[in-house]
């Protein structure tokens, strides 16, 4: 069975403060897909990023940035000079590769950046 | 722009009504989802469908239903609605399965009184 957690149930920053959300997963897939999600006040998911489990290369989009290690099963996000606008609650997702390929979300993490 | 579209944004229904929640997306996808949001328990997947008439339980289905008549539409079915239905409802979709993420709807907020 698949385990997606996120430990953090609700981090507060000041404007401009980096910032980390944590993402530990569990699966016995050897080929999955990791997400993050972001679900501002109106409500509406928004995709940020897949990983597959055969790329544990960091990606950077701007001030954002993932650090994907299997060695850990840990797939983290981090926000750098974090704003205003970055309040919301974060999701971790892990999809399994084979079968219907459903996704299991983590609980969210509620980040308020405070200005 | 692509979009998944929920009918309703806020629902107020009364102890055993049959509620329908209804999902259209517009992007040719096969494989659509709904899920219930909860505090502190996340999304989970109550039905999914990789096809037209096709549906599979997620983790959840208990006293829900669903019906996927065209590919663009997925409803989710309360036969008879309880007050721990009170949910969020999260209705997605997706291309491929699941490897390019999903297309989110704003939500349904049903309040069952």
């Amino acid at each position: 069975a698949q385990k997606v957690t996120q430990a953090q149930t609700e981090i507060s920053v000041v404007e401009k403060e980096d910032v980390t959300l944590d993402c530990v997963y569990e699966t016995r897939d050897t080929t999955y897909y990791l997400f993050w999600y972001k679900q501002p006040p109106s409500g509406e998911l928004v995709f940020l990023i897949r990983r597959n489990s055969f790329d544990e290369q960091n990606e950077i989009s701007g001030r954002y940035s993932w650090n994907f290690q299997k060695s850990t099963s840990s797939f983290n996000f981090t926000i750098t000079a974090s704003q205003v606008v970055d309040s919301a609650v974060y999701f971790c997702a892990l999809s399994e590769a084979g079968g219907y390929q459903k996704v299991t979300f983590g609980t969210g993490t509620k980040l308020q950046v405070i200005p | 722009d692509v979009k998944v579209t929920q009918s309703s944004r806020y629902l107020v229904k009364r102890t055993g009504e049959k509620v329908f929640l209804e999902c259209v997306q517009d992007m040719d996808h096969e494989n659509m989802f709904w899920y219930r949001q909860d505090p502190g328990l996340g999304l989970r997947l109550i039905y999914f469908s990789y096809d037209v008439k096709m549906k599979e339980k997620g983790d959840i289905p208990e006293g829900y239903s669903v019906s996927r008549e065209k590919k663009e539409r997925f409803s989710l079915i309360l036969e008879s609605a309880s007050t721990n239905q009170t949910s969020m409802y999260l209705c997605a979709s997706g291309l491929g399965q699941g490897q390019y993420g999903y297309t989110f709807g704003s939500g349904t907020r049903l309040t069952v009184v």
